[in-house]
């Protein structure tokens, strides 16, 4: 199976401050299609996860600017520009590249 | 608003059997791919299964090979997980998701929390 690596694994931020965490994969994640199948969750305190990014660098419909993807073959990047309250929780980089799909451990998000 | 809730869980006994369902709304159901996933106590996220548009194919992570079985019902927009042989390390709150694109799902359901114990 694919190993997704993150890290930090907690990441205490202080608001207004730019975020960043990091996701390496033990093999590439570019899928015969060309394509590449690396996303982000979010999971709130209390909540279902929530994709934010898909295809490393999509956004979803209604997630803010502030948040963005990037990387390629195996490491990849969540940035957020601009910490806010609403980002505390635990994030996830997933990859639908290949069978099984996989996550990363989770990355703690959390005001300083 | 598209929208997927799950039920069926509860305690059950090692060895036993439960079957979760997940009543989806506000989208085309039989058009797309639907998806189980679990997450342990305390733990990471763990994709469980896929299963495509007309339910003849199917995708299962190797822990639940042979134990789990997904389905679906079109006519009743309705996905299903039958579990059994149930393990400890089968306790979970299981989600279910709409793949919305290749290599995704997206939303989730609020999630349906199975205890495997004795």
């Amino acid at each position: 199976d694919v190993v997704l690596t993150q890290s930090p694994l907690s990441l205490p931020v202080t608001f207004g401050q730019p975020a960043s965490i990091s996701c390496r994969s033990n093999e590439s994640l570019v899928k015969a299609d060309g394509n590449t199948y690396l996303n982000w969750f979010q999971q709130r305190p209390g909540q279902s996860p929530r994709r934010l990014i898909y295809e490393v660098s999509d956004r979803d419909s209604g997630v803010p600017d502030r948040f963005g993807g990037s990387g390629a073959g195996t490491d990849f990047t969540l940035r957020i520009s601009r910490v806010e309250a609403d980002d505390v929780g635990i994030y996830y980089c997933m990859q639908g590249t290949h069978w099984p799909w996989t996550f990363g451990q989770g990355t703690r998000v959390e005001i300083k | 608003e598209v929208q997927m809730v799950e039920s069926g869980g509860g305690l059950v006994q090692p060895g036993g059997s439960l079957r979760l369902s997940c009543a989806a709304s506000g989208f085309t159901f039989r058009r797309r791919w639907m998806s189980w996933i679990r997450q342990a106590p305390g733990r990471g996220l763990e994709w469980v299964a896929n299963i495509n548009q007309d339910g003849n194919e199917k995708y299962y992570v190797d822990s639940v090979e042979g134990r789990f079985t997904i389905s679906r019902d079109n006519a009743k927009s309705s996905l299903y997980l039958q579990m059994s042989s149930l393990r400890v390390d089968d306790t979970a709150v299981y989600y279910c998701g709409r793949a919305d694109r290749v290599g995704s799902a997206d939303p989730w359901g609020q999630g349906t929390l199975v205890i495997v114990s004795s």
